[in-house]
C-alpha cells in the first residue's frame, strides 16, 4: 500500500528557505505512471497547489510561486523535495505531498497524500 | 490563471441530497476531481473525471458537469460527509491546478 509521509523542520525563520521532503514507501518516484507534488493549506484558509514533478525531472509551478518554488525528485532514495525560498509569514501552512494520476477527462490529481507536515514562519 | 468558484458553505439535513458546486472557465473543457477534507486529516479524492469513484468511496458521492459548472452530489448525507469540500482542476495550462475555494458541509 502507498504511503507518503513529509519530513522537515516545523519552524523556520522568516527569509529563510524551508525543506521538506516527501518519503515514499509502498510505490517508487521513479514509476513512469505517476506525477508526485505539493499542496499547503494556510491556517483558516483553503488548499493550494505549489508544484509537481515528473520521475524524468519535469516540474510545474505554481505561476504565484514560481520564483520561489522548486521541486526535485531523488530515484535513489525513493523521494522528492520542496524548497520554498524567502519565506514570509504567509507561507505559514500544512504542507502536503501527494502522488498525482492522470485521468483523460480531469488531467492530473492528486489521488493519495501524506498526513500533513505543519510549518511555522517566524 | 483561472480560477474555481465554490460557494463558502451549505447545509444539507439528514439523510436528504446536496449538491456542492464549482464554476470557473477551465470546466467547460474538463472535469474537476473532488476532495473530502476533515480537520486534521489529508484531503480524500472522492470522484473524478467523467464518472470515477476512487475504492472504498461511498457510491452516494456522484458528480456532473453542464457548460462551465460542475457539480458534486451527496444522495443521503450522513453525518460522517460532514467536511469541507474541495474541486480541483487545470489551470488552462498542462500540468497546472487550481483549487476552488472550498465548500463547508454542514449536516443537520
Amino acid at each position: 500500500q502507498l504511503q507518503l509521509r513529509e519530513s522537515g523542520p516545523g519552524l523556520v525563520k522568516a527569509s529563510e528557505t524551508l525543506s521538506l521532503t516527501c518519503i515514499v514507501s509502498g510505490g517508487s518516484v521513479g514509476s513512469s505512471s505517476y506525477f508526485w507534488g505539493w499542496v499547503r493549506q494556510p491556517p483558516g484558509k483553503g488548499l493550494e497547489w505549489l508544484g509537481t514533478i515528473y520521475y524524468s525531472g519535469s516540474t510545474y509551478y505554481n505561476l504565484s510561486l514560481r520564483s520561489r518554488v522548486s521541486i526535485s525528485v531523488d530515484t535513489s532514495k525513493n523521494q522528492f523535495s520542496l524548497k520554498l525560498t524567502s519565506l514570509t509569514a504567509t507561507d505559514t501552512a500544512v504542507y502536503y505531498c501527494a502522488r498525482l494520476i492522470t485521468d483523460f477527462w480531469s488531467g492530473s490529481l492528486m489521488d493519495v497524500w501524506g498526513q500533513g507536515s505543519t510549518v511555522t514562519v517566524s | 490563471s483561472s480560477e474555481l468558484t465554490q460557494d463558502p458553505a451549505v447545509s444539507v439535513a439528514l439523510g436528504q441530497t446536496v449538491r456542492i458546486t464549482c464554476q470557473g472557465d477551465s470546466l467547460g473543457s474538463y472535469y474537476p476531481g473532488w476532495y473530502q477534507h476533515k480537520t486534521g486529516g489529508a484531503p480524500l479524492l472522492v470522484f473524478y473525471g467523467k464518472n470515477k469513484r476512487p475504492s472504498g468511496i461511498p457510491d452516494r458521492f456522484s458528480g456532473s458537469k453542464s457548460g462551465d459548472t460542475a457539480s458534486l452530489t451527496i444522495t443521503g448525507a450522513q453525518t460522517d460527509d460532514e467536511a469541507d469540500y474541495y474541486c480541483v482542476s487545470r489551470d488552462g495550462t498542462a500540468n497546472h491546478l487550481v483549487f476552488g475555494g472550498g465548500t463547508k458541509l454542514t449536516v443537520l
